[in-house]
């Protein structure tokens, strides 16, 4: 398997634009995570998914960001509209099977808002 | 919140020195997983412990499972330049639908 792939590796848009980050799972893995890394406040769980389905989404910052989870091997991380203090880097991991709580991650979409 | 506390922050050893650093918590977890961040890259996966007192290696890596169920540790032996990077403690509890938390890390610098 590739491992978790995450697009696009870098982008750089002017606030107010929408942002789209996707992810791909490794097959088989049941969980899906969201995180967004900063300097500042290190890893924080944004949302994640079990089966598709989200099951918490209460580090998701404000309405600004959504996550979806259309199918077993696609999310999206859309954030509308972007701000500057939304650059960080994002990365998505995935787990499983059940019984496994290992989370495997992604490289991350670094993020810059200017 | 649920909080991990890592120490130290920061590390900056001699090429050949042994390394620990430790994860804390006021909260009881199932499972402790260690992982190590390169530059531009997502955290990989050293070690995952699962049981109270487990202790596994990796490599010249060895991580412990406190026997409380609050605490982990993480020692690398006889470190190399390509140990260099910002490591993570992780902890998850019994239930499967809690959320992985991680520890804010510790930074690990090789002076030549």
């Amino acid at each position: 398997d590739a491992g978790v792939i995450q697009s696009p590796r870098h982008e750089v848009t002017e606030m107010g634009q929408e942002v789209t980050l996707r992810c791909k799972p490794i097959s088989g893995h049941d969980y899906l995570f969201w995180y967004r890394q900063t300097m500042m406040r290190g890893l924080e769980l944004l949302i994640y998914f079990n089966n598709n389905v989200p099951i918490d989404d209460s580090g998701m910052p404000e309405d600004r960001f959504s996550a979806k989870m259309p199918n077993a091997s696609f999310s999206t991380l859309k954030i509308q509209p972007s701000e500057p203090r939304d650059s960080a880097v994002y990365f998505c991991a995935s787990s499983g099977p059940q019984g496994r709580t290992e989370a495997f991650f992604g490289q991350g979409t670094r993020l810059t808002v200017v | 919140g649920q909080q991990l506390n890592q120490s130290p922050q920061s590390m900056f050893i001699q090429e050949g020195e042994d390394v620990s650093m430790n994860c804390t918590s006021s909260s009881i977890f199932n499972t402790w997983l260690w992982y190590k961040q390169d530059p531009g890259e997502g955290p990989v996966l050293l070690i995952a412990l699962y049981k109270a007192g487990e202790l596994t290696s990796n490599g010249r890596l060895t991580a412990q499972f406190g026997i409380t169920r609050k605490d982990s540790f993480l020692n690398i032996s006889a470190s190399i330049p390509s140990d260099v990077g910002i490591y993570f403690c992780a902890g998850h509890k019994i239930n499967r639908d809690d959320k992985i938390i991680f520890g804010k890390g510790t930074r690990l610098h090789i002076l030549p």
